[in-house]
């Protein structure tokens, strides 16, 4: 089956840095998305970005479906960006599941 | 008002009791799906229905059921409930195929 694979694992970061995001994944996809689940363990849905280039305030996504990979870009990091990001897809011939990746741990302190 | 509501958001059940998860939405979609998350990993799909009238297993379904009771409403059951079931359950929308999803706030159950 597809796998969808996120990097770094884990990310600390000082208050005010910069980070990227990576998701690879192996096979052919119809749908990504990017997730930010909160320290409450609320899923939040940042983006739907199947392919090319969003923003929305200090977040922005790109992705580039034919080599198979998407990054999130987080910019003046805040303490409520942490928590677990996930990229998810779907494939074009699914039964209609979405296919979490491995997540990144980010945290951010003061 | 959440475009997905879930009900409970926390839940301590006894082994061996009938514990049912709700889910609404406002967003007037068609498809729903209930998912469980595990500690440390990404959402496992249980079900999910593209109308009242269709509803279809997912990869992790032995040991729950569900009901669509109305376009805006999916019901999650457990009949027994067992300690293994302890995760965090999670409801989502989608409008169609080509779609992202909208998920609810969990429901964090705890099978004692």
């Amino acid at each position: 089956g597809i796998q969808v694979e996120q990097s770094p694992p884990d990310l600390i970061l000082q208050e005010g840095a910069n980070s990227t995001l990576r998701c690879n994944f192996s096979d052919s996809v119809n749908n990504l998305q990017w997730f930010h689940q909160n320290t409450w363990g609320q899923l939040i849905n940042l983006f739907y970005i199947p392919s090319g280039t969003k923003q929305n305030g200090r977040l922005s996504a790109t992705t580039v479906a034919t080599e198979r990979y998407s990054l999130l870009y987080i910019s003046s990091s805040q303490t409520t960006d942490s928590g677990v990001y996930f990229c998810a897809v779907d494939l074009w011939e699914s039964t209609d599941k979405l296919i979490f990746g491995t997540g990144t741990r980010l945290q951010v302190f003061p | 008002d959440a475009d997905v509501t879930q009900t409970p958001r926390n839940r301590i059940t006894k082994t061996g009791k009938r514990i049912m998860l709700e889910c609404s939405q406002t967003k007037g979609h068609d498809r729903m799906y209930w998912y469980r998350q595990d500690p440390g990993l990404g959402l496992r799909l249980i079900y999910y229905s593209f109308d009242v009238k269709d509803i279809n297993k997912g990869e992790i379904s032995d040991g729950y059921s569900v009901s669509r009771q109305a376009q805006a409403k999916f019901s999650l059951s457990l009949e027994s409930a067992i300690p293994n079931q302890t995760a965090l359950y999670f409801c989502a929308t989608r409008r169609d195929s080509s779609g992202g999803y909208t998920f609810g706030s969990g429901t964090r159950l705890t099978v004692v």
